[in-house]
């Protein structure tokens, strides 16, 4: 099947600080999400993403989907986006997402 | 969007018990899915949850032990059937209005075995 593969696998910033966060996947893809898992272990969806570069406040993502990787980009960071992040694909053979890796993300002050 | 309501939120059960998981959305959606994620890990998918007919399962999981009903297009359960402390996991439900379209997740099931 296919592999999803994120990188950094952890990262500390202290606020305010940028980050970019990869996701890289082995196959083909229909789509692609980005979540944000909340220390609660809920999932907050991001970006649905199959390819192009979309913008959320200070959150943005770009897919290339012929190279097979992902980014998001967390400007400006603050203690609020600590968390797990977690990039997800669709993949040809039905409607199922498969997960990456994650990171692990932590924001000090 | 679709706003998904998961109960119970967090679960502290005795091995050799089952726990009855349920997934309530706000619209009707042609897909439901039921994940795992244990301590520390990513998800996994553990079955797809046809309205009319049985789940479909993905390798590694079988209907003895995670029995899924869809009666509905708004409503399923997951149920997790003679713990263990392995089975100590979040359990997610997700939905997709659409083929192909974008995953909501409820907010979880903090699940611990003891």
């Amino acid at each position: 099947g296919i592999q999803v593969e994120q990188s950094p696998p952890d990262l500390i910033l202290q606020e305010g600080a940028n980050s970019t966060l990869r996701c890289n996947f082995s196959d083909s893809v229909n789509n692609l999400q980005w979540f944000h898992q909340n220390p609660w272990g809920q999932l907050i969806n991001l970006f649905y993403i199959p390819s192009g570069t979309k913008q959320n406040g200070r959150l943005s993502a770009t897919t290339v989907a012929t190279e097979r990787y992902s980014l998001l980009y967390i400007s400006s960071s603050q203690t609020t986006d600590s968390g797990v992040y977690f990039c997800a694909v669709f993949t040809g053979g039905g409607n199922k997402l498969t997960f990456g890796t994650g990171t692990q993300l932590k924001v000090e002050l | 969007s679709a706003v998904i309501s998961q109960k119970p939120s967090r679960d502290i059960c005795q091995r050799g018990t089952s726990l009855t998981i349920q997934c309530q959305v706000d619209s009707q959606v042609t897909m439901m899915f039921w994940y795992r994620q244990q301590p520390g890990q990513s998800l996994t998918l553990i079955a797809t949850a046809n309205q009319g007919s049985e789940a479909t399962y993905e390798s590694g999981f079988v209907i003895d032990k995670f029995p899924i009903s869809r009666p509905n297009l708004t409503f399923s359960t997951l149920t997790v059937s003679n713990m263990s402390p392995e089975d100590s996991s979040i359990y997610l439900c997700s939905v997709e209005i659409g083929w192909n379209t974008e995953a909501f997740f409820g907010q979880g099931t903090r699940l611990t075995v003891v």
